[in-house]
């Protein structure tokens, strides 16, 4: 079956270093993969979708890769700030209409 | 626009009750969408919806059961409420199918059965 690793259930940094999360997936091969952030209480709101064509995506201080041969995305916050502190989630499709889920990593940023 | 709304935000229900779940989005989505969220679980996907009157089973649909007679409203219908449907449940809508359209979050509603 399908599964989806997230790296750690959770990850302290300092403020103003790089946090890297990673996502590993097994027995598929998707066309697509989405990163999400979800705050404490409330829904996931998406941040990024990276295609299986693209190596790399940048969106201010985010930074996905996709590596299909590795099976594994990781995802880059620069320049981290307390107000980062979230879980992110990373999802890839599976079939025509759904996305499942990893169970996220826990980021705490340090001031 | 208000985007994904759900109600109620909490509720308690007892063994056996029933209760109806609201979604509604403004955004004129097709796509619809209702999951459940378990403490150190993923969202597990309960079912889905591809337009108004056409709805299909996710992952985990036992116990539930929706419907979509208008763009806009996407009820999940819980009968006979069990312990094992405490969770947090989200409803989702996008403009395109999940594979490459982002999807777009309600607040949840926040479960317990006692």
């Amino acid at each position: 079956s399908q599964k989806i690793e997230q790296n750690s259930e959770a990850l302290n940094i300092q403020e103003g270093k790089t946090a890297t999360l990673t996502c590993n997936y097994t027995n598929y091969s998707p066309a697509y993969l989405q990163w999400y952030r979800q705050d404490p209480g409330r829904g996931p709101v998406f941040l990024l979708l990276i295609r299986e064509n693209e190596k790399e995506k940048r969106k201010e201080r985010l930074k996905v890769t996709f590596d299909t041969t590795l099976k594994q995305s990781l995802f880059h916050i620069t320049a981290s700030q307390p107000a980062d502190s979230a879980t992110y989630l990373c999802a890839l499709p599976t079939g025509a209409n759904n996305l499942f889920f990893g169970t996220g990593t826990r980021l705490t940023v340090i001031p | 626009n208000a985007g994904v709304t759900q109600t109620p935000k909490f509720r308690i229900l007892k063994i056996g009750q029933s209760m109806t779940l609201q979604c509604t989005q403004d955004m004129n989505h097709n796509y619809m969408y209702w999951y459940r969220q378990d403490p150190g679980m993923g969202l597990k996907l309960i079912y889905y919806s591809v337009g108004a009157g056409i709805t299909d089973k996710g992952e985990v649909p036992n116990g539930y059961n929706v419907s979509r007679s208008t763009t806009e409203d996407f009820p999940l219908r819980l009968e006979l409420a069990a312990p094992s449907q405490t969770s947090v449940y989200f409803c989702a809508s996008s403009k395109l199918a999940g594979l490459s359209d982002e999807q777009f979050f309600g607040p949840g509603t926040r479960l317990t059965v006692l």
